[in-house]
């Protein structure tokens, strides 16, 4: 079974660029979240999506961050305007349902300078 | 939400096993104890979850004390493919939020 798929691995912009990341889920997965690793601290969620409904974006600095996922599979979180401390891993996760087991994909590293 | 509190780093010889704690004292009766870990450079894979029964799987044990307040994980035969940071976190059973802490460190050496 291919496990979640995430790309870039490495991104580097400078401040006030914009940014976006992408995330294949596994297949057949309803349940999709993003979420942010600054440097020594666990993962913390953002935002998720049930298919392409958001479920909870509590998190999601709204006046800067979007996400969507339109078809209910593959989903995009953009950052714009960048800032620096918006460097961090970037990290996408899937389960079948919204209780279940989470499988994360390798994240996406950006580093804003 | 019940908060967890872990040691922050951890050694362990290879071929030993290795018990790593996690203290949860605010656990309400409805919530579970998740363990999930991180090898550097990847996402956090899930080991095992419990209420309050131990549990064990092919990748490691979870002995639960009896008031619930506290944890241990056991991984039986530590290989130095477990270096990694363990998270303890606690899981409303309606409540699909995975909330991270720092979690332990734990370093496996030859």
């Amino acid at each position: 079974e291919a496990g979640v798929a995430q790309s870039p691995r490495y991104k580097i912009i400078e401040k006030r660029q914009s940014v976006a990341f992408w995330c294949n889920p596994i297949s057949g997965h309803a349940t999709l979240y993003w979420y942010q690793q600054i440097l020594g601290q666990g993962p913390k969620l953002l935002i998720q999506f049930q298919n392409n409904g958001v479920v909870d974006d509590s998190q999601l600095p709204k006046d800067r961050f979007s996400a969507e996922r339109l078809k209910g599979v593959d989903s995009t979180l953009k950052i714009q305007p960048a800032k620096l401390e918006d460097s961090a891993v970037y990290l996408c996760a899937s389960s079948s349902r919204s209780y279940n087991e989470q499988f994360f994909g390798p994240g996406t590293r950006l580093t804003v300078l | 939400d019940a908060k967890t509190t872990q040691p922050t780093s951890m050694d362990c010889a290879e071929g030993r096993a290795a018990n790593l704690p996690c203290n949860h004292s605010t656990i309400s009766g409805n919530e579970y104890v998740y363990w999930y870990r991180q090898i550097h450079s990847q996402g956090p894979q899930y080991i095992i979850h419990g209420l309050k029964n131990n549990e064990t799987n092919e990748m490691a044990s979870l002995i639960i004390t009896e008031d619930r307040k506290s944890s241990t994980l056991i991984l039986p035969h530590a290989t130095l493919r477990d270096t990694a940071v363990y998270y303890c976190i606690v899981r409303p059973t309606l409540d699909d939020k995975l909330i991270f802490g720092t979690g332990t460190r734990l370093q496996v050496f030859p």
